[in-house]
């Protein structure tokens, strides 16, 4: 089992709707949590971190995290053709800070 | 531009020759991370200092790859004898230690070819 597992899409949604994106993890030692988006030949930019359960809103974004069931996702409100990209969940090791990533997800969001 | 700065941002080697990259980390960042990404994949994990001090470096690492931070600032990433397998993206990130999280932001790479 992967560390961190995101189902790779891609996921396409119309202009406007919510998409919603999801990541599970295994190490329950893990205590914050990151999304990075990131645009094709570009690098991972970070766009929320949550380390308590519950929601945590930016904007038109918000993450959540349920840590009994070792799951976070994000939420894309009010999703715009600028937003598709590759969605990066990652999970820092317990024990150092080096950021385990998922695969990624890859979001379309068309007119 | 998260403020962490890497070069070259390309570089077309022959397999065998010795590639260099180096990265500035925002400059009151004491963290700083190599990865490693393929297309397809999520950044992979190879080392990361704080200050000056390697502490961690993955198996992904073999003894062809050296990394160093002198005196704390700049980084660099060498390859020794590049194979094609090592065409990827070389993702810097640096970061504050923090007690809770740690958010780190990622330079803008440099996409290694090897023909």
């Amino acid at each position: 089992q992967k560390e961190v597992e995101q189902n790779s899409g891609p996921l396409s949604v119309p202009e406007g709707a919510i998409a919603s994106l999801n990541c599970t993890y295994s190490d329950r030692g893990s205590q914050s949590f990151f999304w990075y988006r990131q645009y094709s030949g570009k690098s991972p930019e970070l766009i929320m971190f949550i380390y308590s359960n519950g929601d945590k809103e930016d904007g038109r974004f918000t993450a959540q995290l349920n840590k009994a069931s070792q799951y976070v996702s994000l939420l894309i409100r009010d999703s715009q053709p600028s937003d598709s990209a590759t969605y990066l969940c990652a999970a820092p090791n317990q024990y150092t800070d080096k950021l385990i990533f998922g695969t990624g997800t890859r979001l379309q969001v068309f007119p | 531009d998260t403020g962490v700065s890497q070069d070259p941002r390309h570089k077309i080697t022959k397999r065998g020759q010795n590639v260099t990259f180096r990265c500035d980390p925002i400059s009151e960042h004491n963290r700083l991370y190599w990865y490693r990404q393929t297309l397809g994949q999520g950044p992979e994990f190879l080392t990361y200092f704080q200050n000056e001090a390697q502490l961690e470096k993955s198996r992904l690492l073999s003894d062809r790859f050296s990394a160093e931070r002198p005196k704390g600032s700049f980084s660099t990433l060498e390859i020794q004898r590049t194979e094609q397998g090592d065409s990827a993206m070389y993702l810097c990130a640096s970061s504050l230690d923090r007690e809770v999280y740690n958010e780190q932001f990622f330079g803008p790479g440099t996409r290694l070819t090897v023909l």
